[in-house]
């Protein structure tokens, strides 16, 4: 059974950069089956995609982020990581790391599903 | 604003049937992407409850269940039990946007 574990700092201040791993364990990042993702969730609020990563080197970036973030993988250890600069409170949020699975359509294989999620890190911007 | 739309809460009495909606567009749903759906306690992470529109992972009881037509989607539950009583999320794949959403989500209460 895949599990995910966030890690990282829980208070970043203002226009610093967020940083969070994800350890996997119960499988490989490199056997090449799931999306390594980073979701998040504002307070009382919904889902938001951060964006993805395939051991291929595929990426996908939310556009309203694409700027500010960064999700690589370190193979030798078995984690990913999130790197989101220039946080303002706007980012106060719960991180979720997860695996997810390409889904395909009769047209496409665009779509993902999220299988395998971990618990979450609350990561409050304060000064 | 979320590009699937759900109603922000629901409620119904144990062992009633209770369905949450979940609209998009021509670019989602309605594009052939299928819907996926995630039960979310509080205080803890989503978890995926149904997949591709109707089809539900190993353990997750046959009280739930999903359907799709055009640009909406379903999650139907019935037999509610007060154990359901969580936030549901829907999620596709919006090609305008490029990328996977969601809906806002629904607060299910059992009363």
């Amino acid at each position: 059974q895949v599990q995910l574990q966030e890690s990282g700092p829980g208070l970043v201040k203002p226009s610093q950069t967020l940083s969070l791993t994800c350890t996997v364990s119960g499988d490989s990042i490199r056997r090449g089956v799931y999306y390594w993702s980073w979701i998040r969730q504002h307070p009382r609020k919904g889902l938001e995609c951060i964006g993805y990563v395939f051991y291929s080197g595929t990426t996908y970036f939310n556009p309203s982020l694409k700027s500010r973030v960064n999700i690589s993988l370190d193979t030798s250890k078995n984690q990913f990581s999130l790197e989101l600069a220039s946080v303002t409170a706007a980012d106060t949020a719960v991180y979720y790391c997860a695996g997810a699975k390409g889904f395909c359509s009769s047209s496409s294989c665009l779509n993902r599903r999220f299988d395998h999620w971990g618990q979450g890190s609350l990561v409050t911007v304060s000064s | 604003q979320s590009v699937l739309t759900q109603p922000p809460s629901v409620s119904g009495a144990p062992g009633q049937r209770v369905t949450i909606s979940c609209t998009g567009s021509s670019s989602n749903l309605g594009a052939d992407y299928d819907v996926h759906w995630y039960q979310q306690f509080p205080g803890t992470a989503p978890k995926l409850l149904i997949y591709g529109n109707d089809n539900r992972p190993s353990g997750v009881p046959d009280r739930f269940s999903g359907s799709k037509s055009g640009t909406s989607a379903s999650l139907a539950i019935t037999g509610l039990q007060t154990e359901d009583e969580a936030d549901y999320y829907c999620q596709s794949f919006d090609s305008s946007l490029s990328g996977v959403v969601f809906g806002g989500g629904t607060k299910l209460t059992v009363l």
